[in-house]
């Protein structure tokens, strides 16, 4: 099965500066990869996807890249704001489940 | 916006008592799925239901373990005789199409188990 793996665990960024987490999968028929803010006792929230045909694609301060050849994808938050402060987690789906990275526990000092 | 919503909020059950999480999905969805996150730890898939029908599961899904979609709206699972590492977040989801379509998530029940 697929196998989804997240680094770094926990990441501290000064508020303004740009934040990078990055996984990497095992299964190369994945073909969607979401990306999940989740704050403290609350639901997983989409926060922007990426399908394998795309490379890259940007919402505003966030933007998620996909390398194919390589199996990884990385979400970036540029500009980064208190209210950012999450887990974040990373996912990748070839069929009906997704499976999560271990997710990044992101804090932003301001 | 529709939201996936489900009940209860909290469950505390003592080991060995049978559960039922309910959830509705959004209206139009097709494909509903149950998740766990045990605290502090990822998100791990359990089941995945379509068209009256368990599509996939998970090895955590055991015997324990049942979905049910008693009626046109809700999308319920039931634990049976459950023990102390069933203690989680259970979350129920739903995706309007399969695989790369975004999974809408509802607020989770916390299910402890003394």
């Amino acid at each position: 099965g697929e196998n989804v793996e997240q680094h770094p665990s926990t990441l501290s960024v000064q508020e303004g500066d740009s934040a990078v987490i990055k996984c990497t999968y095992s299964d190369s028929a994945s073909n969607y990869f979401p990306w999940y803010k989740q704050e403290l006792g609350k639901r997983p929230q989409l926060i922007i996807d990426i399908r394998s045909n795309v490379g890259e694609k940007k919402d505003q301060r966030i933007a998620v890249t996909l390398n194919k050849t390589a199996k990884h994808f990385s979400l970036h938050i540029t500009e980064t704001q208190p209210e950012d402060s999450a887990v974040y987690f990373c996912a990748a789906s070839g069929s009906y489940q997704l499976t999560f990275g271990k997710g990044t526990k992101l804090s932003v000092i301001p | 916006e529709p939201e996936v919503t489900q009940t209860p909020s909290h469950q505390v059950t003592q080991m060995g008592q049978e559960v039922i999480l309910r959830c509705v999905p959004i209206s139009n969805h097709l494909y509903f799925y149950w998740y766990r996150q045990i605290l502090g730890q990822k998100v791990e898939f359990l089941v995945s239901f379509y068209n009256n029908e368990i599509s996939e599961k998970s090895e955590i899904f055991d015997d324990q373990f049942s979905v049910e979609r008693p009626d046109g709206s809700n999308f319920t699972l039931k634990i049976r005789s459950t023990k102390l590492e069933d203690s989680a977040m259970y979350f129920c989801a739903s995706s309007l199409l399969l695989s790369n379509s975004p999974l809408h998530f509802g607020n989770g029940t916390r299910l402890t188990v003394t």
